[in-house]
């Protein structure tokens, strides 16, 4: 069974860091590309970044570029987002997601809150 | 970047009534490169169809994927009562990957 489980959410402060993790089993984990997705408390979905199965390929939506940082580790089948300069804006629940197009299998996501 | 508008907003439906969710794209999709996802209160999406017709695993018949270029169409027939949810389309023909607003069928 394909499972991804994000983990590392929190409440930062405005211009602070966090390390989101995705801790990936149940399918050759190199064979795939792998997103972060992430949505405002009510509101829609937003891709931000993804990263090939060989740490190639990484791209970002221009809202994050510059400040969060997808990476991977092969050995250990986890992602990672390293998101800094945190504002009230990069609130909400942050999903990891398994595809180079469509997003198959999706983690039960983490809540991240940027707040004083 | 392409931007998807979905219509409408909210869909006020009965069980067992069918409905009709519109995605449109600024620009032509590539390839028709369209998913539509389903997300239910508190829970992740889930894919419904991929490639603007094609049924993802396990996901029932009565859920259908039409169109091309820049318009699309979600079709569920015959509303069951785990199907009142939220609708997002996705288009994946080009960078960035881009999210509609999400269409809420929500029961009448």
């Amino acid at each position: 069974e394909v499972q991804l489980v994000e983990s590392g959410g929190g409440l930062v402060q405005p211009g602070g860091s966090l390390r989101l993790s995705c801790a990936a089993s149940g399918f050759t984990f190199t064979n795939y590309h792998i997103n972060w997705v992430r949505q405002a408390p009510g509101k829609g979905l937003e891709w931000l970044s993804h990263i090939g199965g060989f740490s190639n390929d990484i791209y970002y939506a221009d809202s994050v570029k510059g400040r969060f940082t997808i990476s991977r580790d092969n050995v250990k089948n986890s992602l990672y987002l390293q998101m800094d300069s945190l504002s009230a804006e990069d609130t909400g629940v942050y999903y990891c997601a398994r595809g180079i197009y469509y997003l198959d299998h999706w983690g039960q996501g983490a809540l991240v809150t940027v707040s004083s | 970047e392409i931007v998807l508008t979905q219509s409408p907003g909210t869909l006020s439906l009965s069980p067992g009534e069918g409905a009709t969710l519109s995605c449109r794209a600024s620009q032509s999709v590539t390839s028709n490169y369209l998913a539509w996802y389903q997300q239910r209160p508190g829970q992740a999406p889930r894919l419904l169809i991929y490639d603007a017709s094609t049924r993802a695993t396990a996901i029932p018949g009565r859920f259908s994927g039409t169109g091309s270029g820049t318009d699309f169409t979600l079709t569920i027939t015959r509303l069951e009562p785990e199907d009142f949810a939220v609708y997002y389309c996705q288009q994946y023909g080009s960078s960035p990957r881009t999210f509609g607003g999400g269409t809420k069928v929500e029961i009448k």
